[in-house]
Parts: structure tokens; C-alpha cells; sequence
């Protein structure tokens, strides 16, 4: 069936340094990957996100990257500071419409 | 504009219950979805409703309905609550395109005792 992991679950980054979170994927037929970011308390947010027929983009301070090959997505959060401190899931929309599938999430740590 | 409205916050029922949370959407999103997060499963897809109608449905038992009012708002029940049923329910509004983009509300944390 469809599923979204992710490799590591927590993440522990000195503040302003780049920050790479990795995702993986199994369902070939995605039309779109997203990231989001939800921080204690509160619903999650979107960040940023990636067409199937797109292997990069760029937003600000961050960066997803699509390598459909192996099926792997990552995101790249530059110049990390103590806001990006959160769980990061990435997610993917395949069914159509909106029916959109999370991954398990990375917990990021700022160390300041 | 305002964002997605989430309602009630807080609630503990006890098994047996049923239990209504409400949602209204942002203002012109036509798309309602529910997701129900707890530690142990993550973020797990209930269903989405597009203009009144359930386009998408997740892998959940017939206790977990919804619907949507002409005005987009949505409601999601649960009805014979279960002890496991306790968790974040969120709601996410968004235009209704393919994208993924979703905009959430802040959650309805349901415990059941």
C-alpha cells in the first residue's frame, strides 16, 4: 500500500547550520510532495512543495529535493535558528484530489 | 483572513460516547479534510469532503462520519467511542485542487476515559 517514511526521527543541528531532513516514499504514481512543519501545540504548517515532474525547488531558506529514481525526498532548511525547531513530515498526495498521506515526521533540534 | 476554526479544543468523553467536532474552513476553501493524530499512528487520513460531498475516504471504521454544510463547513462524528479513539483530531481546509497544499486549525484533543 502507500506509505511515506522517514529515515531518522530526531534531528540535532547547531544553530546556523544547513539542516537536511530525508524522506522516503513508495508510491510511484504521486503527483505532488509537500513538506510541513508542526510545532508543539499546533496544526501543521505548509512549507513547500514539489511536482512529480520537478526534481528541485527552492522557497525560502529551504529547499526540497525529488530523486524519483530512488524515491527519496529531502529538504534542506538553511541557516537553521531556534524557530525551525519542530517536527517535520513530508507527505505526498497520490489518491487525488486531496487525500493526503503523512509520513511518521522528524523531531528537529536547535541547538542554539 | 481568518484561518481554519477548530471546535471544541478540549473534550474527554467516556467509552460508549459519541462525540461531534466541528470545523470551519477559510473563507472560499471549498475542501474540508480530518486527520486524526496520536503518537503510536501519526497523522492518518479520515476523510475529505469537496462541496458538500465525501471525495476521499481513509481506512477508518463506520463510527468515523462527516459532512459538509452548503457554507463548507464540516463536521466529524464518532460514535460507541473506544479508548483508542483518544487523539488530536485536525482539520484542514484548502481550494480543493490536487496539490496537498492544506491549511490546518489548531486540533480538537479528544480523551476518552
Amino acid at each position: 500500500g502507500e506509505s511515506v517514511g522517514l529515515h531518522l526521527p530526531t534531528l540535532s543541528v547547531q544553530e546556523g547550520d544547513n539542516s537536511i531532513i530525508n524522506c522516503a516514499y513508495s508510491n510511484s504514481a504521486s503527483d505532488y510532495f509537500i513538506w510541513y512543519k508542526q510545532e508543539s501545540g499546533k496544526g501543521p504548517q505548509f512549507i513547500i512543495d514539489i511536482r512529480s515532474n520537478m526534481d528541485k525547488r527552492q522557497g525560502q531558506r529551504v529547499t526540497v529535493l525529488l530523486n524519483k529514481t530512488v524515491k527519496h525526498l529531502s529538504l534542506q532548511i538553511a541557516a537553521t535558528q531556534p524557530g525551525d525547531s519542530a517536527v517535520y513530515f513530508c507527505a505526498e498526495n497520490s489518491g487525488g484530489y486531496q487525500k493526503v498521506t503523512f509520513g511518521t515526521g522528524t523531531k528537529l533540534q536547535v541547538i542554539p | 483572513k481568518a484561518g481554519v476554526t477548530q471546535t471544541p479544543r478540549y473534550l474527554i468523553k467516556t467509552r460508549g460516547q459519541q462525540v461531534t467536532l466541528s470545523c470551519s474552513p477559510i473563507s472560499g476553501h471549498r475542501s474540508v479534510s480530518w486527520y486524526q493524530q496520536t503518537p503510536g499512528q501519526g497523522l492518518q487520513f479520515l476523510f475529505e469532503y469537496f462541496s458538500e460531498t465525501q471525495r476521499n475516504k481513509g481506512n477508518f471504521p463506520g463510527r468515523f462520519s462527516g459532512r459538509q454544510f452548503s457554507n463548507s463547513r464540516s463536521e466529524m462524528n464518532v460514535s460507541t467511542l473506544e479508548l483508542g479513539d483518544s487523539a488530536l483530531y485536525l482539520c484542514a481546509s484548502s481550494r480543493g485542487d490536487d496539490t496537498g497544499e492544506l491549511f490546518f486549525g489548531e486540533g480538537s484533543r479528544l480523551t476518552v476515559l
